[in-house]
């Protein structure tokens, strides 16, 4: 298994600003994903965070608004860009070495007022 | 394409009876199936994982789960409910070539009655 932080827990965020959320991870991972939990809902996969070139965004992300870097195995960053209430959710970093196995992180939760 | 399809957003039962949680997924090429549970303001904790092998899954704190090919199906069971139990469950498919990416279901709220 392995031990995923997230940064910042939670935060509230004034509209139109922007909240970089960290993932750091006790192991090399080859793979990390973004997903986004919005009220009530179920998990969104945002994006993968691929180590060394650009992240893989999914249908309905672009890198403008969540710009996602991976500067090494054991760590990546997902910003939420010019945010408004509509970005209120949970922000979940997930992680795994094969694809047998996906970890997360205990989530961000994000309330833009 | 994957997709998964969890039957019932809430589920109730009383403490000690039967715990029954549904998921149907579809998928092209021989699926990954996972069971999370998310407990209030926490993140998600794995329950149990089906990838190959025996199609009866066991997993933590009593649970388990069928891979039924036939039905696309893959329940979660637990003969007796915990008061414990109460959180949401989240039924997700995955499969080879997705590289750890996982399509989730709707989610299941379970609430156990005393």
């Amino acid at each position: 298994s392995a031990v995923i932080s997230q940064k910042p827990s939670r935060d509230i965020c004034q509209r139109g600003t922007s909240l970089t959320i960290q993932c750091q991870v006790d192991s090399q991972v080859t793979m990390m994903f973004w997903y986004r939990q919005q009220p009530g809902q179920s998990l969104t996969l945002i994006a993968t965070a691929n180590q060394g070139s650009e992240a893989t965004y999914e249908s309905g992300f672009v890198i403008d608004k969540f710009p996602i870097s991976r500067p090494n195995l054991t760590f990546s960053t997902l910003t939420v860009s010019n945010m408004s209430p509509e970005d209120s959710s949970i922000y979940l970093c997930s992680v795994g070495q094969t694809s047998t196995e996906a970890f997360f992180g205990q989530g961000t939760r994000l309330t833009v007022v | 394409a994957q997709s998964v399809t969890q039957l019932g957003s809430h589920v109730s039962v009383s403490e000690g009876a039967l715990v029954l949680l549904r998921c149907n997924y579809s998928s092209s090429v021989p699926p990954y199936l996972f069971w999370y549970v998310q407990y209030p303001n926490q993140g998600l904790q794995l329950l149990l994982k089906y990838t190959t092998g025996a199609t009866l899954v066991k997993g933590i704190n009593g649970f388990e789960a069928e891979f039924k090919k036939s039905e696309t199906s893959f329940h979660l069971t637990k003969p007796s409910a915990h008061m414990s139990d109460a959180a949401e469950y989240f039924c997700a498919v995955s499969s080879y070539n997705q590289g750890g990416k996982l399509i989730f279901g709707q989610g299941t709220e379970l609430s156990v009655k005393p």
